[in-house]
This record gives C-alpha cells, structure tokens and sequence, in this order.
C-alpha cells in the first residue's frame, strides 16, 4: 500500500533555528516525492519534488530509499516560512497520495 | 492563479440538501481531482477524472458523486449534505509535461449546519 506518514501536527521553532519537517513513505519501486505549502488561507502550492533536487526558499529535501524518507529541511528559519507543510507521493496510478501535514510555527 | 478557479468559495447550507461545488480550468488538462482537507487527516481524494464522461472514486467517495460533461468543469455533489460533510474542498490538475505536478484551486470552505 501507498502511504505517507508525518509524524508531528505541530512543529514550533523560534527564528534563526534550524527546521526539520518529516516524511515518511511506504511505496513499492521508484517513489516520485514532493512537498507542498500552504501558507494561511491560500492555495495549496508546490514548494519542491525530489527529482529537481532544487532549493526553494532555503528549503531542500534529500529522498532517503534505505529510510524511506523524505524529509524537509531548513537552516534557518524565518516567521514567513509559518505554513502547513504537506508531504505527498505520486502513487502507481499516477495520483498523489498526500501525508496529514505538518503546521510549522516560527516564532519571533 | 486563474488557471484553475472554484465555485462558490464558502457556502453554509442545511443538512440533507444538495450542494455541487464547480471546478474550472483554462489549461485543457486531462485529469482533474476532489479533495477534501480536515484536520489531522491532511488531505484525502474524493474523486477524480481522466478525461470527459471517465471519472473513478478515490479514497472518501462515500456521500459524493461527480460529473464531467466539458475538459473545463468537474463538478463535485454532495446528494444530502451531512455534518460530517462539513470541511475545506480542494480542487486540482495534473498539469503534465518535463515535470509533472497538482496544481490546486483556491478551495470551497463548506459548512453543513
């Protein structure tokens, strides 16, 4: 089965510190993995995917196969990066199976 | 973002009547889906669309049915609306190409009283 796990709702860090929001999948073959944001009231928007191996604001996220994860990191984090965080993979069928979501809150 | 819009954006109606909610696209995109977001739940796939009439269920299809009849709209209805029903609907495409993504409408805030 495909699955998606995030282990914490809530994720609270003050300014400055360093970010760590966790994925972890279940999928068997080659996982196609991203992560999406939401900021409070928008859209869901994709922030980055795997295969692109990009930095979007200051974000990255490193796909682990022996872990099974894919988490996302930030060295330094700033208030405007307060979102919710949606960890998702591109299923067999080529739908997306998305994880509960992380709330990041980055205090001042 | 006026690729893909939603309609209506918020809307409070009584237990028991129908509601549909629309979705549109300016992009001609093949595949289009339903989800509704809650709470420790993130986001869950009601249905969705591969094409024009081809619609299959997804993960909470229960209480839900869909139509597409045109590429540009997919509509979600709600037969009898519950409580339970009460939540934030999302719509979104696949847009393909090198890279292949959802790109998701602005949401449909629904509240059955």
């Amino acid at each position: 089965a495909q699955r998606v796990t995030q282990p914490e709702k809530l994720l609270s860090v003050f300014k400055g510190a360093p970010v760590e929001l966790k994925c972890n999948y279940s999928y068997s073959g080659s996982p196609e993995l991203f992560w999406y944001v939401q900021y409070s009231r928008q859209r869901l928007q994709l922030l980055l995917r795997h295969i692109s191996r990009e930095s979007i604001k200051g974000f990255t996220a490193d796909l682990n196969k022996g872990e099974t994860s894919f988490h996302l990191k930030k060295p330094f984090a700033q208030e405007e990066d307060s979102a919710m965080y949606y960890c998702a993979l591109k299923s067999h069928g080529q739908n997306f199976v998305f994880g509960p979501g992380t709330r990041l809150s980055v205090l001042p | 973002d006026a690729g893909i819009t939603q309609s209506p954006r918020h809307k409070v109606t009584e237990t028991g009547t129908p509601v549909t909610l629309r979705c549109h696209q300016t992009e001609n995109h093949r595949y289009m889906y339903w989800y509704r977001q809650d709470p420790g739940h993130g986001l869950r796939l009601i249905h969705y669309s591969y094409g024009v009439k081809d619609t299959d269920k997804g993960e909470v299809s229960d209480g839900y049915s869909v139509s597409r009849s045109k590429t540009e709209d997919f509509l979600l209805t709600l037969e009898s609306a519950t409580s339970s029903q009460t939540s934030v609907y999302f719509c979104a495409i696949r847009r393909t190409g090198e890279l292949t993504e959802q790109y998701f409408g602005p949401g449909t805030r629904l509240t059955v009283t």
